[in-house]
């Protein structure tokens, strides 16, 4: 298996371009999580989907961010217009569950973002 | 209060020795814990999932005290290749969400 994929997995741009991140789940895998690490903040979820559904979007900062999942093996995070303070590593993961119960996240290899 | 806390450390120990790290959290109905290890520059893995009864598995093991809400890892026979920041991690209850605390480093020495 492949594992989450990301790309880009560096991007370099300047205050007020748009941003997009992209992310192919584990195929099977009915959740999907967008998260920004930081040193000062860690480990933060942005967003998360079931079955291509947005389910809870409250860890996105503001209205610049948005999140999409067309398909079952695609979703999209845009920053639009970036900021410097937006300069982070965004991790895509994904997990399969079966019925009640919690399990493994598994996580793509990020994007280092840097916002001049 | 931080939904998980835990001490970033670093911790630097000696090869071979015995080294434990403590998480707190704060909502009591959690019922999911996790630790997570993440090398530098790279993404979080799964290391372990922390049972109520405590579980082991090899050099590690896991604990759960779900009356003083903390989870805890020990590691023991440190390994060069231990270190690495351990990534506590709580699910927020009624959701799907994992909450991740900020993680503590450990540092095994030659």
């Amino acid at each position: 298996d492949a594992g989450v994929i990301q790309s880009p997995r560096h991007e370099v741009t300047e205050m007020g371009q748009e941003v997009t991140l992209r992310c192919k789940p584990i195929s099977g895998h009915d959740y999907l999580f967008w998260y920004r690490q930081t040193m000062m903040r860690g480990l933060e979820l942005l967003i998360y989907f079931n079955n291509n559904v947005p389910i809870d979007d409250s860890g996105m900062p503001e209205d610049r961010f948005s999140a999409k999942m067309p398909n079952a093996s695609f979703s999209t995070l845009k920053i639009q217009p970036s900021e410097p303070r937006d300069s982070a590593v965004y991790f895509c993961a994904s997990s399969q569950t079966y019925g009640t119960g919690y399990y493994e996240q598994y996580f793509g290899p990020g994007t280092r973002l840097t916002v001049t | 209060r931080k939904e998980v806390e835990q001490d970033p450390g670093p911790f630097n120990v000696p090869e071979g020795a015995t080294v434990a790290f403590n998480c707190t959290y704060s909502n009591s109905a959690s019922q999911s814990f996790f630790w997570y290890r993440q090398d530098c520059r790279k993404e979080p893995k799964l290391l372990m999932s922390v049972y109520s009864s405590g579980n082991e598995d090899g050099r590690f093991t896991a604990q759960l005290n779900r009356a003083s809400q903390y989870i805890s890892l020990l590691i023991r026979d440190s390994k060069l290749s231990d270190s690495a920041t351990y990534l506590c991690v709580v699910n927020s209850p009624g959701t799907y969400k994992y909450i991740f605390g900020t993680g503590t480093r450990l540092k095994v020495l030659a």
